[in-house]
């Protein structure tokens, strides 16, 4: 089985700095998909950044970028001039590579960006 | 990204009454998922479909059940709501081609 650790349960950010959210996982799987989500007081939860295990490239999404370290199973979101916006719940997510696409979550991460 | 919509939005219900909690993609997608999820809490996935007439229960026992007659559509339906029922409930969909799971709006569901 899967599982997902996200071990910071709140952090805080001054708006305009970077914030980096932790994700460790435990897998057997060698093909996989990582995700981090983002669910704002509206609740909607929200795909931020994918990436797949089998590219070594780091996915980046505008001020969103990870830091993918597959021997090490971590799977950090690091986020670039942070905005009022950002403030949420951010979840890591795992799915393995078959027929089901079962999403394993961690436990969350609340940000809070500071004016 | 999918168009996945969910109805109602926000619900207030007494014990006892049965409820179903709509959620539809536009997209044709094979793959849905329902979840359940409390304020600031981790996901828990109560039900799943591969497709028309495929359902099958999550991880989390949960007393709600769904259907899926339609590609489209994937009710879920509480016979007997119960303060214990009070929860938020996600929808979520898979296309063939995407490996990502996208989600609905959500239902905000409260039991008196």
């Amino acid at each position: 089985a899967q599982t997902v650790t996200q071990s910071q349960p709140e952090m805080s950010v001054q708006e305009a700095e970077t914030v980096t959210l932790s994700c460790t996982y435990d897998t057997s799987e060698n093909n996989y998909y990582l995700f981090w989500y983002k669910q704002p007081p509206s609740r909607q939860m929200i795909l931020v950044i994918r990436q797949e295990a089998y590219k070594q490239q780091n996915a980046t999404e505008n001020r969103f970028s990870v830091n993918f370290q597959k021997a090490a199973k971590s799977f950090s979101l690091k986020i670039s001039d942070s905005q009022l916006g950002d403030t949420a719940m951010y979840f890591c997510a795992f799915m393995t590579n078959n027929a089901g696409n079962m999403l394993t979550f961690g436990g969350g991460t609340r940000l809070m960006v500071k004016p | 990204e999918a168009d996945i919509y969910q109805t109602p939005r926000y619900l207030v219900i007494g014990t006892g009454k049965k409820i179903t909690l709509e959620c539809s993609q536009t997209m044709g997608h094979d793959k849905m998922y329902w979840y359940q999820q409390d304020p600031g809490m981790e996901l828990h996935l109560i039900h799943y479909s591969y497709g028309v007439n495929s359902t099958e229960k999550g991880d989390l026992s949960s007393e709600s059940t769904v259907s899926r007659i339609r590609t489209e559509h994937f009710p879920l339906t509480l016979e007997s709501a119960r303060p214990s029922h009070t929860s938020q409930y996600l929808c979520a969909s898979v296309g063939a081609s995407t490996d990502t799971q996208y989600f609905g709006p959500g239902t905000r569901l409260t039991v008196l």
